[in-house]
């Protein structure tokens, strides 16, 4: 059974430029989180997706956004990056039920110059 | 506030040697409590998950147990291996009203161990 796969897995952006990531969930989970991780502040929640609509949102600014089509892979989309940006970028996926196990994906690393 | 402290932040120790890690939490209404395992630069992999009635749990050569009146928990690690270097991170799931599964995890830190030959 394959396991979440996130592309690409290393990305450079220019401030100001904006940049899309991509996650494919486990075949059959319909849950897709995404997590930014930086040295500071450890992982932090973005938002969660399943039925192709945003669940939950942590607090981060409007820049941040997502999407899930409706084979529940999803997107990240980032408007506007700031050097601050500069991160892992976590994508997880699970059943959609309470306390469901998390499976994460290996992350994108992207480092805005 | 929710919150999810480790410690130590980092840990040296010699390969073949036991270490335990801690995890205190103030989370409210507790789910579950999940370790995971993070190798530099690749995704957490989960280790263990316990709800509230669970103490201990065991994966391996590791064992987390869970006192749910103190808000503690703990992971052991037995005879460890150069492989175990990794940061191990906490993870407690609160019960939430929103509809999601995952959007009510409070992440802690983690603990960044070193194994040593």
């Amino acid at each position: 059974k394959a396991g979440v796969t996130q592309t690409p897995r290393y990305l450079i952006k220019t401030r100001g430029q904006q940049v899309t990531l991509s996650c494919s969930p486990i075949s059959g989970h319909r849950s897709v989180s995404w997590y930014q991780q930086t040295p500071g502040q450890g992982l932090q929640f973005l938002f969660e997706y399943f039925s192709e609509t945003q669940r939950n949102k942590g607090n981060f600014p409007g820049r941040f956004s997502g999407r899930q089509f409706s084979n529940s892979r999803s997107e990240m989309n980032v408007s506007t990056l700031e050097l601050g940006d500069s991160a892992l970028y976590l994508c997880a996926s699970s059943l959609v039920r309470k306390g469901a196990e998390a499976f994460f994906g290996q992350g994108t690393r992207l480092t805005v110059v | 506030k929710n919150q999810v402290e480790q410690s130590p932040q980092s840990l040296i120790i010699l390969e073949g040697k036991n270490c335990t890690l801690q995890c205190n939490y103030t989370v409210s209404p507790f789910s579950n409590l999940r370790w995971y395992k993070q190798d530099t630069g690749r995704g957490p992999v989960s280790l263990t998950i316990m709800t509230f009635s669970e103490n201990t749990k065991s994966n391996g050569r590791y064992t987390a147990t869970l006192d749910a009146d103190t808000k503690q928990s703990s992971l052991h690690i037995t005879a460890s291996q150069l492989s175990d270097s990794a940061s191990y991170i906490c993870v407690v799931s609160a019960v939430g009203t929103g509809g999601g599964s995952q959007g009510n995890l409070i992440f802690g830190k983690g603990t960044k161990l070193s194994v040593k030959p």
